[in-house]
């Protein structure tokens, strides 16, 4: 199927804590995968983007790295902030039918606390 | 920047009443795309065009209708509002091609049917 797992929020960390949003997707076909962030009152905007195996989209200190042989996608920064405070999706191309469409994963909330 | 932009943030309706929910975007996209986004369920597909006056139905169209007459425009339309499509409400559009399947998010109807 085309199906994006994400686990489940919220999570809570302290400013400068090690961040990892886990996302596993359905091994069908060979897509691209992404990263979004909705900050509150907004829409989602693009984070980053991977579009095959052993790519690594990067930005704003954010990163994830494309495994195939796991089926993930991992979301991971370093050092956050409280500004990092948001929702994050994690979405894949789907197997067929493209007219750009996107699976999305349930979102995870995250709150930074200084 | 691309933008993307929605009739209203705020909506508050009646059982029953006819809803218009407008998106425009500024980039000669072709594809936009409508979401409801409900907590534990993330963002699911209603409807989605891929070209004037042409739309398809995305994972849950029941209860909506949609019209593209300009490719700049594209409007969601609750026939007879009931309590259970209160929601967040997400408009999106990307362009064909380009591999990445990107697509760029309006802030957001926020919908309460009374």
């Amino acid at each position: 199927g085309n199906s994006v797992t994400q686990m489940e929020g919220p999570v809570t960390l302290s400013e400068e804590a090690f961040l990892t949003i886990n996302c596993t997707y359905t091994a069908t076909g060979y897509p691209s995968l992404f990263w979004y962030v909705q900050y509150p009152g907004e829409g989602l905007q693009l984070l980053l983007k991977a579009t095959k195996a052993d790519d690594k989209g990067s930005n704003k200190g954010f990163e994830a790295t494309y495994r195939k042989e796991t089926t993930s996608f991992h979301l991971e920064k370093g050092s956050v902030q409280v500004s990092d405070s948001a929702v994050y999706f994690c979405a894949r191309t789907p197997f067929s039918g493209g007219y750009n469409k996107l699976i999305f994963g349930a979102g995870t909330r995250l709150a930074v606390h200084p | 920047d691309v933008k993307v932009t929605q009739s209203s943030r705020y909506l508050v309706k009646r059982t029953g009443e006819k809803v218009f929910l407008e998106c425009v975007q500024d980039m000669d996209h072709e594809n936009m795309f409508w979401y409801r986004q409900d907590p534990g369920l993330g963002l699911r597909l209603i409807y989605f065009s891929y070209d004037v006056k042409m739309k398809e139905k995305g994972d849950i169209p029941e209860g909506y209708s949609v019209s593209r007459e300009k490719k700049e425009r594209f409007s969601l339309i609750l026939e007879s509002a009931s309590t259970n499509q209160t929601s967040m409400y997400l408009c999106a559009s990307s362009v064909t091609g380009q591999g990445s399947n990107e697509q760029f998010f309006g802030p957001g109807t926020r919908l309460t049917v009374l």
